[in-house]
Parts: C-alpha cells; structure tokens; sequence
C-alpha cells in the first residue's frame, strides 16, 4: 500500500496569511493526488484534483502543486471561513489511501 | 445537483450484520464508479471498497476482504455494502463516494455511523 505522510498535523495562523501543508507518498504517485477540506461533522470536500488542478468553484487562494512523491498545498490569504481539516489522497493505486490531516485553525 | 444519501447505521453487536444502503440522485448512476470509505477519530479515513459502473469489479481494503460485500442496483441508483462478522474497529462514520470518470472522488455523502459494541 501506497503511504501518505502529511505534514503538520495541525497548525495555527492568522487571517490572511499564507498557509502551507506537505504531502509526501511513499512511492510515485505521478501527479494522481487530490485534496480535500472538511469541516466538522461533514463530509469531505473536492478542493485540488490531479495535484494541482482547482475544482469548480473553489476560491482561487487554495492551490496545490507537485508530482512523483512530493506534494505542496497552498492557502494564499487564509480566511476565517477555511477553518477545518485538510486531506490529501493519492489514486494512483488501491488501495486509496489518504494523509493523515492537518488541523487549520485560526490564532 | 449530485446527491448521496447513506442510511442503515446503528449499534450492532460483534459478530453480526448490518447492510448500508447508498441512495444517490442528480448523476447517471450507471456511468460512474462509487466507493465506501470509513471514518474514525483515531484512524481517520480509510477506503473500504469500490465497484464498478457496472458491477462487474469490486475490490476491497484487506481489513474488510472476505467479511464485506459492495453491490449496486443500477435500476434503483444505489449502493450496498453488506458488513457481516462486524468488529470493534469497524466502528467508523460510512460515507459513500462518487468517482469522477477521470479518476478523483468528486462527491461525497454525508455518512452514516456503525457502532460495533456489545
């Protein structure tokens, strides 16, 4: 199985700045990796697809980029309203496998 | 707009059964690959299983290989997974997941809770 290690686990920062996460695959993934933002009590949402591809109506400061094993996604100006948990999953391989999450609250 | 919609959690008992059941609308339903994926606070996510458009391929997580079944009903647009010989650790908020045809899971439901617990 393909692992994921996401880093940090959490994170605190103020509104507006810029905010980044790591994801790294055990293997090459190519750039089959999406991120996902979820909010507590919900379902996760589709956020960066293919590494660095932005999802239909997903604000434009989130960004991802990467490929092969190393993976970066980015808020540019974080907002009160991105409160939440954060995932990376590689589909390179089943079985899926996800990072292990990064809490984003706001200082 | 795309919707899915689980139902079928609850408490159950080590060792016995439960059936999820994954009621979807606002996509073709036969076109497109859907997955279980499990949640639990200390785990996290884990994918369970995936079938595909068709039914013809299944493909399960080693944990649930020989104990779970995924299967679909492309004329009533929904998903099963029949859970049997349940554990403790299969505790975990179901969610069944939509696959874009390009690959990424793009929809999700809003899950379903099985508590395994004498």
């Amino acid at each position: 199985d393909i692992q994921m290690t996401q880093s940090p686990s959490s994170l605190s920062a103020s509104v507006g700045d810029r905010v980044t996460i790591t994801c790294q695959a055990s293997q090459d993934i190519r750039n089959y990796l999406n991120w996902y933002q979820q909010k507590p009590g919900k379902a996760p949402k589709l956020l960066i697809y293919d590494a660095s591809n932005l999802e239909t109506g997903v604000p434009s400061r989130f960004s991802g980029s990467g490929s092969g094993t190393d993976f970066t996604f980015t808020i540019s100006s974080l907002q009160p309203d991105d409160i939440a948990t954060y995932y990376c999953q590689q589909y390179d391989n089943l079985p899926l496998t996800f990072g292990g999450g990064t809490k984003v609250e706001i200082k | 707009q795309v919707q899915l919609v689980e139902s079928g959690g609850g408490v159950v008992q080590p060792g016995r059964s439960l059936r999820l059941s994954c009621a979807t609308s606002g996509f073709t339903f036969s076109d497109y690959d859907i997955h279980w994926v499990r949640q639990t606070p200390g785990k996290g996510l884990e994918w369970v299983a995936v079938i595909s458009y068709d039914g013809s391929n299944k493909y399960y997580a080693d944990s649930v290989k020989g104990r779970f079944t995924i299967s679909r009903d492309n004329s009533k647009n929904t998903l099963y997974l029949q859970m049997n010989s349940l554990r403790a650790e299969d505790t975990a908020v179901y969610y069944c997941a939509k696959q874009e045809e390009t690959g990424p899971i793009d929809y999700w439901g809003q899950g379903t809770l099985v508590t395994v617990s004498s």
